[in-house]
């Protein structure tokens, strides 16, 4: 039962504009989400987090926005860098629960 | 460099056969998680310790088993190995339990012939 989806395997962006990477989430208990990034032959690095508590949360280039009604949260980078290029896993839990994580999306982020 | 350690990089075996993966945690982190990556899958969590006691235990099969040692590291051990089994294990630590950042090893790429 996957509880946390990323319905796009693959998103490809032109350099400097705006990525949007985005998740679903079935579980309403959850209450903590994470993004990570994974290049190629590396385990996953954390990007960005947020409690449901905000709405949205910024680091920089990266956005982290949660609409808890709808039970999606997205990521956006902006401007992208050909270096965002990667996997992109996104992670929920709940209180005092593991992390669930999505299938990943991979960007592409082209010069 | 995440400052955890897995070994081997890579493992071929056959069917049938059994394995052990091993972690090394960051330095000074308590939790070890294991996640598995089949082709085209997110990670599975398998299984968490926490200062060598079993924490929260996920999809992990009867066939898999897994310890923390009082120096921390950890092993994941496989075995009656299956085609299915093919997959990228990633280990992660992070200082406490629960909300931590978990900060990921490099993986082991296990393929079952």
């Amino acid at each position: 039962d996957q509880q946390v989806k990323q319905n796009s395997p693959s998103l490809s962006v032109q350099e400097g504009r705006i990525s949007i990477l985005n998740c679903d989430y079935t579980n309403s208990m959850f209450d903590y989400f994470l993004w990570y990034k994974k290049y190629p032959a590396e385990g996953p690095t954390f990007l960005i987090s947020i409690s449901s508590i905000k709405d949205k949360n910024e680091d920089g280039r990266f956005t982290v926005f949660l609409n808890k009604s709808a039970k999606h949260l997205s990521l956006h980078i902006v401007p992208s860098q050909p270096g965002d290029s990667a996997v992109y896993f996104c992670a929920a839990s709940a209180p005092f629960n593991k992390f669930y994580f999505g299938s990943g999306t991979k960007l592409n982020v082209k010069p | 460099d995440s400052g955890v350690t897995q070994t081997p990089k890579h493992l071929i075996t056959a069917t049938g056969q059994r394995v052990t993966l091993r972690c090394s945690p960051r330095s000074g982190d308590l939790s070890v998680y294991w996640y598995q990556q089949s082709l085209d899958q997110g990670l599975q969590f398998l299984i968490q310790y926490y200062n060598g006691e079993e924490r929260a235990k996920g999809n992990i099969l009867e066939r898999f088993s897994a310890q923390q040692f009082p120096d921390l590291h950890s092993e994941l051990n496989l075995s009656s190995l299956e085609l299915g089994d093919s997959a990228l294990y990633f280990c992660a630590s992070s200082v406490v339990s629960g909300r931590d950042e978990q900060f990921f090893g490099p993986g082991t790429r296990l393929t079952v012939l």
